[in-house]
């Protein structure tokens, strides 16, 4: 199985930060990836596919990038709506898994 | 707008069988395209993915669940159904149903969400 290791855990922020996510896989995936938006309470949302293609409706805020076996999410101004938890999942390989998740919090 | 519905009972005794099933509106699962799936979350922890099924009746399942999950599809009632047999406590879990594009860059996403529902394990 493909491990997905996200880093931070947890990350404290403000309104108009930049922000980074980081999703290391434990082998390579090429730009199999994908990247989700959880809500407290709410259904996980898919914000991009294929490491860096954006999902119809997502804002241009957010963008993904690879580089060998790391993946990056990255808000460029978060708004208050971002505060949230963030997953990635590998596309290309059973089992399908996640990564442990990474919370964005308020500063 | 792909609407996804789950349903089924939220407290369920140990080793009985979970039975769930997802409705699905604005979609039609026997067009082609998609796989339909069940993905379930631990109380405050991370996502796990369950498995999912073609309209054709095509499965793939994790693993690590494998000996005691069964998906299924009724495409005249547009519903496909999870039934996860000898559960434990280890098994309650928010359980929910979602659409997979099965070809595509984003093929094995999950593009639409049910709003989950929490199932407890609990005699």
């Amino acid at each position: 199985d493909i491990q997905l290791t996200q880093s931070p855990s947890f990350l404290s922020a403000s309104v108009g930060d930049r922000v980074t996510i980081t999703c290391r896989a434990s082998q390579g995936i090429s730009s199999y990836l994908a990247w989700y938006q959880q809500s407290p309470g709410k259904a996980p949302k898919l914000l991009i596919y294929a490491a860096s293609s954006l999902q119809s409706g997502v804002p241009s805020r957010f963008s993904g990038s690879v580089s060998g076996t790391e993946f990056t999410l990255t808000i460029s101004t978060l708004q208050p709506e971002d505060f949230a938890t963030y997953y990635c999942q590998v596309l290309n390989n059973y089992p399908l898994t996640f990564g442990g998740g990474t919370k964005v919090e308020i500063k | 707008q792909v609407q996804l519905q789950e349903s089924g009972p939220g407290l369920v005794k140990p080793s009985q069988t979970l039975s769930l099933t997802c409705t699905v509106s604005s979609a039609s699962i026997s067009s082609g395209g998609h796989y339909w799936g069940w993905i379930r979350q631990h109380p405050g922890q991370g996502l796990e993915w369950i498995g999912y099924i073609y309209y054709s009746g095509s499965t793939h399942y994790n693993p690590s669940l494998k000996s005691r999950v069964t998906i299924s599809v009724d495409t005249s009632k547009n519903q496909f159904s999870l039934k996860l047999t000898s559960v434990t406590a280890a098994d309650t879990a928010v359980y929910y149903c979602a659409r997979s594009p099965s070809y595509g860059l984003g093929s094995r996403s999950f593009d639409f969400w049910g709003q989950g529902t929490l199932v407890t394990v609990s005699s």
